[in-house]
């Protein structure tokens, strides 16, 4: 079964305390894996998506980073405005089509001045 | 460019009352995904639509369906409510490009209170 576990559940960091989330997953064939952030009482926003092992994409302080296990979301000198829930997900080539995405339970990050 | 909308934002109803959501994707896309979210299971797929047909479908009971129009918006329906349906329902909307997965990009949600 296609599962994404990450961690920590939670993470509270200092302004300017760099730090790692974590998303290990376990899929039948990897189509794409997909960061999103998500704010309180709002829809999850869009941030990476990730296709192949090696693969790294950045966006101002975020840089994702993808193995064959896991996908590592780095923040650099994370500011207050960072402080949400991070959410991985992931696409199986097995899952029955397209768009089908299988959200691990997220990392709530705290950002405190 | 707008966003993908979702009507209504909140909504309250009791237990055996069905309820329909709207969707509305982003001009172009021809892709929508509904999810549901709770603190619980956290964000679990519904069901997909893409040029007026179902592609997937995730394990949710026959209560829960929907729909795609032609011009790609999309309603999703719960008959006979039940107290665990109260969630976050979530729209996402993507520009589908040669058959891979794209982006998706998500809507505000709809809070659904089953009372």
């Amino acid at each position: 079964e296609d599962q994404v576990t990450q961690s920590p559940e939670a993470l509270r960091l200092q302004e300017g305390e760099s730090s790692s989330l974590n998303c290990s997953y376990t899929v039948s064939g990897l189509r794409g894996l997909f960061w999103y952030r998500q704010d309180p009482g709002k829809g999850p926003e869009f941030l990476f998506t990730l296709y192949s092992a090696g693969e790294e994409k950045e966006k101002e302080r975020l840089k994702a980073t993808l193995t064959k296990k896991e996908s590592f979301l780095h923040i650099t000198a994370p500011k207050p405005e960072d402080s949400a829930t991070y959410l991985c997900a992931v696409s199986s080539m097995f899952s029955g089509g397209y768009n089908k995405l299988i959200f691990g339970a997220g990392t709530r990050l705290a950002v405190h001045p | 460019k707008a966003g993908v909308t979702q009507t209504p934002r909140y909504l309250i109803k009791t237990r055996g009352q069905q309820v329909t959501l709207s969707c509305s994707p982003i001009s172009g896309h021809r892709s929508v995904s509904w999810y549901q979210q709770t603190p619980g299971q956290g964000l679990q797929f519904l069901f997909e639509y893409f040029s007026e047909t179902q592609r997937n479908k995730g394990n949710f009971p026959g209560r829960f369906s929907g729909r795609q129009f032609s011009n790609s918006r999309s309603e999703m329906n719960v008959s006979t409510l039940e107290l665990g349906d109260s969630a976050l329902y979530l729209c996402a909307s993507s520009l589908v490009r040669g058959g891979e997965d794209d982006e998706q990009f998500f809507g505000p949600g709809t809070r659904l209170t089953v009372l």
